[in-house]
Parts: structure tokens; C-alpha cells; sequence
């Protein structure tokens, strides 16, 4: 089975850096996903994490710690166009290459 | 746009109601994934088909089925609808199995009444 916990809800400023944190557990891990998903809309690729570090893909970067079943997105230089709920996703082994996402994080960037 | 089409766009039924839900993956993706998405429970993985065949079950009632045809699109079947299936309904494709990101279409929204 799997569980995957993220905040509900975080605020930011537009310009200010924000960390999104994502805790899970899982057999059989397989690799961290982080997608973006504007109300209403598709989610959409953000990141992919399935060895232990830091990944940068300009304004966003994310972290693995496998060993601490940890991941957190960082968002830089927020923009406006940044609020959107941000969803943190896990691939088991056993479950194929199918996705488990936990509930999101819904994040507000204010002026 | 991501490549995927679903149609449709939105439906509205009644219970114990049937309906179906298409998905057109990108060209060229072999694998499609149905995810069921509710204000309650997130965004909840149903099931998955390759090319054709079943490739995992998730969280899938048996009240529901889907199905991927040879010219890859896929359906899913929704029949016996209580107001608890009200949600949105994405389906994402893949190149193959392996290929860690996942396109998702624009979603259906049902509505059961």
C-alpha cells in the first residue's frame, strides 16, 4: 500500500521562494513525480525524482530522499500564473508504471 | 495542449444510469491510463491499458470497465452511476510502460443527478 501526505494549503508572496513538502510510504518505490494542476484543468509534468538529490528545471527544482520517504518542490521567483494545486505523485514497482498521487497542495501567490 | 483528446467535455445523467468515456491518447503513446479525480479523494489511478491489454488495476469499482482498441483509443464504461461518481474523469498516455511521464487529456466532467 501507499500513503502520501502533503500540505493543504500554502500562501506566498509573488517574487518569494516557497517549499512544497511531500512524505510518503511505499513498497517497491519507483520513482517521485510532482504535476501542476490549475483549477479545472489537466495536470500537467513537472518534475521526476527516482535517485536521491536535487533536480533543477529552471524556476523549479525538486528533492528526493529515499531514505527518509521525503520529496519537496521548490518554487522560485513566484509569479501570479504559480497558483494552482501542486500534486505529489509516487510509481510502485508492483503497481506497473500507474501513478499515486497524494491529495495536493493547493499554493496562492498574492502581489 | 498535451495531445490527448477526451470526449466528451462534460455529461450529465442520472442514477443507475450507463455511460462511456473516450480517450484518444497522442500519436504514438501504446500505453493509456484512466484516473478518477473528486474533491474528497484526489486524483485516484483506475486502471491501465497497453496496446491493447490490460496492465494494472487500481482503485477501478466493478461497476466500471474500460477496454483499448487497435487503433489505440480507449473507452470507459461507467454503468449502475450513484451521485458519488460525480467527479472528473483524465485519462493520460505514455510512449510505453516505461517512460516516466504521463500526458493527461483536458478530463470529462460527470455529473449524476
Amino acid at each position: 500500500g501507499q500513503n502520501i501526505d502533503q500540505p493543504t494549503e500554502m500562501t506566498a508572496t509573488e517574487g518569494a521562494i516557497v517549499q512544497i513538502n511531500c512524505t510518503y510510504q511505499t513498497s517497491g518505490f519507483n520513482g517521485l513525480f510532482w504535476y501542476q494542476q490549475h483549477a479545472g484543468e489537466a495536470p500537467t509534468f513537472l518534475s521526476y525524482n527516482v535517485l536521491d538529490g536535487l533536480e533543477e528545471k529552471g524556476r523549479f527544482s525538486s528533492f528526493l530522499s529515499r531514505s527518509k520517504g521525503y520529496s519537496y518542490l521548490l518554487l522560485k521567483e513566484l509569479q501570479m500564473k504559480d497558483s494552482a494545486s501542486y500534486l505529489c505523485a509516487v510509481r510502485e514497482k508492483q503497481a506497473g508504471t500507474a501513478l499515486i498521487f497524494g491529495k495536493g497542495t493547493t499554493l496562492s501567490v498574492s502581489s | 495542449d498535451s495531445g490527448v483528446t477526451q470526449t466528451p467535455k462534460h455529461l450529465i445523467t442520472a442514477t443507475g444510469q450507463r455511460v462511456t468515456l473516450r480517450c484518444s491518447p497522442r500519436s504514438g503513446d501504446l500505453s493509456v491510463y484512466w484516473y478518477q479525480q473528486s474533491l474528497d479523494q484526489g486524483l485516484q489511478f483506475l486502471i491501465q491499458y497497453y496496446n491493447g491489454e490490460e496492465r494494472a488495476k487500481g482503485n477501478i469499482l466493478e461497476r466500471f470497465s474500460a477496454q483499448q482498441f487497435p487503433d489505440l483509443h480507449s473507452e470507459l464504461n461507467l454503468s449502475s452511476l450513484e451521485l458519488g461518481d460525480s467527479a472528473l474523469y483524465f485519462c493520460a498516455s505514455s510512449v510505453d510502460p516505461g517512460d516516466y511521464e504521463q500526458y493527461f487529456g483536458p478530463g470529462t466532467r460527470l455529473t449524476v443527478t
